[in-house]
C-alpha cells in the first residue's frame, strides 16, 4: 500500500511552546490530508482535512488557531500546535487518501510538560 | 453519539478460538475499511469493502459489508497470539470522493492468550 511518514515520531516540549508535525506521502501525491488526534486507549478522533493550496477544513470544536494546518506541496502537510498546554499532550495521527483509501501514518507522539 | 458502533470493545479469548467484531450503524456508507493499530503505531489498513454483501478473506480474516451498507463484521478463525491488537473500523462518508471523510468505531481490543 501507500506509504505515508510521519516526523518526528515523538517529541516532548515546555508549556506555552509550538511543536511543528510533518505529515509526507512518500510514493504518491495527495491533494488530500487528514489529521487525527488519539488519546489513550480511544479511537482515532478527526481534526481537520488539509487541502493541497487552500485552507484547512476544521472539526467542530477544533481551535484552528491553536492547531495550525499548513498543505504547501502535494507530498506534505504540517500540523503546529501552537502555545501547547499539557492537555494537548496526545498522539498526532495523519493519513493520506489515494485511490479512495486512506493510509496512515506512524504517528507523533506529543507530550507537554 | 457514535456514527458507527463497534462491538465487543474489549475480547480477550484462547488460541485457536473463533470470533467476531461487528460495526453497526444507521447511516450508509460508500465504503468501509478495517484497520489494525499496534501500540505506539498509526493504523495499518487490513481491507477494503465497497459493495454491499462484499465478503473479503485475508488468511483466518473474514469481512464482509452488509447488503445495505450499514454494517460490517470481521471474523476471525483458529485466532493465535499474533492477531493481538487494536481492531478498528472506519466508514466513509461524503458526497463525493474527493469530500469523503472516514468515520471510525471506537475500536476492539482483542487479546489472544497463548
Amino acid at each position: 500500500g501507500a506509504v505515508v511518514s510521519q516526523h518526528p515520531s515523538w517529541v516532548i516540549c515546555k508549556s506555552g511552546t509550538s511543536v511543528k508535525i510533518e505529515c509526507r506521502s512518500l510514493d504518491f501525491q495527495a491533494t488530500t490530508m487528514f489529521w487525527y488526534r488519539q488519546f489513550p486507549k480511544q479511537s482515532l478522533m478527526l481534526m481537520a482535512t488539509s487541502n493541497e493550496g487552500s485552507k484547512a477544513t476544521y472539526e467542530q470544536g477544533v481551535e484552528k488557531d491553536k492547531f495550525l494546518i499548513n498543505h504547501a506541496s502535494l507530498t506534505l502537510s504540517t500540523l503546529t500546535v501552537t502555545s501547547a498546554h499539557p492537555e494537548d499532550s496526545s498522539f498526532y495521527i495523519c493519513s493520506a487518501r489515494v485511490l479512495g483509501t486512506q493510509y496512515f501514518g506512524p504517528g507523533t507522539r506529543l507530550l507537554v510538560l | 453519539t457514535q456514527l458507527l458502533e463497534q462491538s465487543p470493545q474489549f475480547l480477550s479469548i484462547q488460541e485457536g478460538e473463533n470470533l467476531t467484531v461487528y460495526c453497526n450503524s444507521s447511516s450508509v456508507f460508500s465504503s468501509l475499511q478495517w484497520y489494525r493499530q499496534e501500540p505506539g503505531e498509526g493504523p495499518v489498513l487490513l481491507v477494503t469493502v465497497v459493495t454491499g454483501g462484499e465478503v473479503k478473506k485475508l488468511k483466518r480474516l473474514t469481512f464482509q459489508f452488509g447488503d445495505a451498507r450499514k454494517d460490517s463484521s470481521l471474523h476471525i478463525t483458529a485466532a493465535q497470539p499474533g492477531d493481538t491488537g487494536l481492531y478498528l473500523c472506519a466508514g466513509a462518508k461524503g458526497p463525493f470522493q474527493g469530500a469523503q471523510k472516514l468515520v471510525f468505531g471506537q475500536g476492539t481490543r482483542l487479546t489472544i492468550n497463548p
